[in-house]
C-alpha cells in the first residue's frame, strides 16, 4: 500500500524557519517525481514545488521562491521542504503528493504563522 | 504561467441529479488535465487523470473529457458521498495550477 507520511509543521512567528518531512513507503520512491501542495484556511489548493526523481530538476511557485527549498533522500524514501522566512500568508496545511497527477497524498500538515 | 478557470465555483444539487463542472485552460494542453475530490478535513484525491482515465476504485458515475482547453467533469447521478468540493489541475507544465474548485453542495 502506498503511504506518504508527513511530520512536521506548528506554530512560528513571522521570519523564522520551519521543515517539512514526508516518508514514503509502498513504492520505489526513487523512480517518482513528488510535489508539495498547500491550502490556506478556506481555500483551494495551491502547488508549491516540485521535484523530479533523481532530484536534479526542481521547480518552485513564485510566491516560495527564494525562501522555500524541497530536496529528497532516495535512500531514505523521504521528501522535505525547508521553509524559511515565513509570512503570515504562508499559513496553510501542507501537502506531499506523488506524481504531476497526483495520485497519492500524505495526510497534510498545518503551518500556522502568527505573532 | 496557464491558467486554469474551473465554473462554477459553487451548485446546489440533488441526490440523483446529473452534475458538470467545467475547466479551461489558458493555454492548449493536450489532455494533461485531472480532477480531484477534496471533502472538509481530508486530503484531495484523484478521481480522472489525462483528462478522461477513471481512477481505479472511483465509480463509473464518475467522467471526464475534453482535449486542449476545454474540459469538463460529469456526474451522472449524484449520490449523498459526493457532496464536496472538486478541483482540476494541468500537469502540463509547472507552475502546475489548480481551478478554483467547485463545491457542490446539497439542495
Amino acid at each position: 500500500e502506498v503511504q506518504l507520511v508527513q511530520s512536521g509543521g506548528g506554530l512560528v512567528q513571522p521570519g523564522e524557519s520551519l521543515r517539512l518531512s514526508c516518508a514514503a513507503s509502498g513504492f520505489i520512491f526513487k523512480t517518482f517525481e513528488m510535489n508539495w501542495v498547500r491550502q490556506a484556511p478556506g481555500k483551494g489548493l495551491e502547488w508549491v514545488s516540485y521535484i523530479s526523481s533523481r532530484g536534479d530538476d526542481i521547480f518552485y511557485a513564485d510566491s516560495v521562491k527564494g525562501r522555500f527549498t524541497i530536496s529528497r533522500d532516495n535512500a531514505k524514501n523521504s521528501l522535505y521542504l525547508q521553509m524559511n522566512s515565513l509570512r503570515a500568508e504562508d499559513t496553510a496545511v501542507y501537502y506531499c503528493a506523488r506524481g504531476t497527477s497526483m495520485a497519492h497524498w500524505g495526510q497534510g500538515n498545518l503551518v500556522t504563522v502568527s505573532s | 504561467d496557464i491558467q486554469t478557470t474551473q465554473s462554477p465555483s459553487s451548485l446546489s444539487a440533488s441526490v440523483g441529479d446529473r452534475v458538470t463542472i467545467t475547466c479551461q485552460t489558458s493555454q492548449n494542453i493536450n489532455i494533461y488535465l485531472n480532477w480531484y475530490q477534496q471533502k472538509p478535513g481530508k486530503a484531495p484525491k484523484l478521481l480522472i487523470n489525462a483528462a478522461s482515465s477513471l481512477q481505479s476504485g472511483v465509480p463509473s458515475r464518475f467522467s471526464g473529457s475534453g482535449s486542449g482547453t476545454d474540459f469538463t467533469l460529469t456526474i451522472t447521478s449524484l449520490q449523498p458521498e459526493d457532496f464536496a468540493t472538486y478541483y482540476c489541475q494541468q500537469s502540463y507544465t509547472t507552475p502546475l495550477t489548480f481551478g478554483g474548485g467547485t463545491k457542490v453542495e446539497i439542495k
